[in-house]
């Protein structure tokens, strides 16, 4: 099936600072997802993008949808212990199935 | 609230047992799915579901069926569970005419162990 590269697989940073994190495919998507998955729990719905270049923030989360489409990056600024999580980049298609990427794994120390 | 619910969170069970797992959706729903999630290899799609009765095979099928006799409900079941199925399993839910474009709403997860 299609493959969705996600990096960094694990980030490790302290608490204020900026987090990056990107996706990249081979294939178009015409939407672009992103999920937060904590401990012990499901992935949650953060930021959806349906537009070539929309840029859409939530709190402080922004995320962006690729000119190309086949791309997407997540920022979180001034990171908080509460952040902690696996971040899931997810492309949608012409049908109704996702493909995740692998995960971004963030650690925030206090 | 909408919500999918899976009706373990913790399961511990024996080679070669059969293995049901259970989620519902209150969302009326069309499509439903069964990922399982494994450390380093992110969410891989076991089945998915279109409509009652439905189904079609996701990237990793093997050792699993599943059945959706209600639209509210699709089970996943472990024919005979092996250790190799130890393993965090997520249910999805979503709406039919969305072509990706409303994503999935996950359960909490069923973490399975065969020992």
């Amino acid at each position: 099936g299609q493959q969705l590269n996600q990096s960094p697989q694990s980030m490790f940073i302290q608490e204020g600072e900026d987090v990056s994190m990107n996706c990249t495919s081979s294939s178009i998507f015409n939407t672009w997802l992103w999920y937060k998955q904590e401990p012990g729990e499901g992935p949650v719905l953060l930021i959806a993008l349906y537009k070539a270049g929309e840029l859409t923030s939530n709190g402080r989360l922004t995320a962006q949808f690729g000119i190309t489409r086949k791309d997407s990056f997540l920022n979180i600024s001034a990171s908080i212990p509460s952040d902690v999580g696996i971040y899931f980049c997810a492309g949608g298609g012409s049908n109704y199935k996702l493909t995740f990427g692998k995960g971004t794994l963030l650690t925030v120390n206090p | 609230d909408v919500k999918v619910t899976q009706s373990s969170r913790y399961l511990v069970k024996r080679t070669g047992e059969k293995v049901f797992l259970e989620c519902v959706q209150d969302m009326d729903h069309e499509n439903m799915f069964w990922y399982r999630q494994d450390p380093g290899l992110g969410l891989r799609l076991i089945y998915f579901s279109y409509d009652v009765k439905m189904k079609e095979k996701g990237d990793i099928p093997e050792g699993y069926s599943v059945s959706r006799e209600k639209k509210e409900r699709f089970s996943l079941i472990l024919e005979s569970a092996s250790t190799n199925q130890t393993s965090m399993y997520l249910c999805a839910s979503s709406p039919l005419r969305a072509p990706g474009g409303y994503g999935y709403t996950f359960g909490s997860g069923t973490r399975l162990t065969v020992v």
